[in-house]
């Protein structure tokens, strides 16, 4: 089984809004991510979870606010957000580069995020 | 910055024909080269994976590396109206970092 299950699918929000946007994985991987993914674009990487901590931050905006409860769950907190914010935000898990490895990286189905 | 490159397209075949998808890398120092396929809409599917100098087979795919010329290709047979989506190289950096091209958008004409 390869599945990363993400909630919602879609998410309309006013900027002065809070949500969150959750992803889970059971496939035993220990490295999650966070991506952003605008029209005709590759996904962009927002932040890197390994072993449930903090190993990426592609200097993200603070009204981006990552967290992994454990190594199953990873949220993307939101607040104060503009519409060009308005995105495809893609949850991906991998297992966790220990020196020498190989591993993929799976998507799940995405939150389409419309900020108003 | 590592670089992954490949030609935006769109690139368009018959089907029954054989789509050529092909992608470079800057960084020599790279181990594992990924194809993923995307609809329009859906997110990323990843469909081949490659780590190893040759071709790899699944079905009607073929990736194929070489890590001296740092290209890697994806082979479709047979193609179907089906596969018509964008097509995703990626590869593996440092520290959990994977590093994407700009997408190859294919069209395969019924």
């Amino acid at each position: 089984d390869t599945e990363v299950t993400q909630t919602p699918k879609h998410l309309v929000m006013g900027m002065t809004n809070k949500k969150s946007l959750k992803c889970e994985q059971h496939m035993g991987h220990r490295a999650m991510y966070w991506y952003k993914q605008k029209a005709k674009k590759p996904p962009e990487l927002m932040f890197v979870y390994s072993y449930e901590k903090l190993s990426i931050n592609e200097s993200v905006p603070s009204r981006f606010s990552p967290e992994c409860p454990n190594s199953s769950l990873l949220n993307l907190h939101l607040h104060a957000l503009q519409p060009e914010d308005s995105a495809l935000y893609l949850c991906a898990s991998s297992q966790d580069r220990l020196g020498e490895g190989y591993y993929e990286q799976y998507f799940g189905p995405g939150t389409r995020l419309t900020v108003t | 910055q590592k670089e992954v490159e490949q030609n935006s397209g769109p690139l368009s075949v018959p089907e029954g024909a054989i789509a050529s998808l092909n992608c470079t890398y800057s960084d020599r120092g790279s181990q594992s080269f990924f194809w993923y396929r995307q609809y329009s809409g859906k997110s990323p599917e990843l469909i081949m994976f490659i780590y190893s100098n040759g071709d790899k087979e699944d079905g009607r795919f073929t990736a194929q590396l070489n890590k001296a010329s740092q290209y890697v290709s994806l082979l479709i047979r047979d193609s179907q109206p089906s596969d018509s989506a964008t097509y995703l190289c990626a590869v593996n950096g440092d520290f959990n970092k994977f590093y994407f091209g700009s997408g190859t958008k294919l069209n395969v004409k019924p």
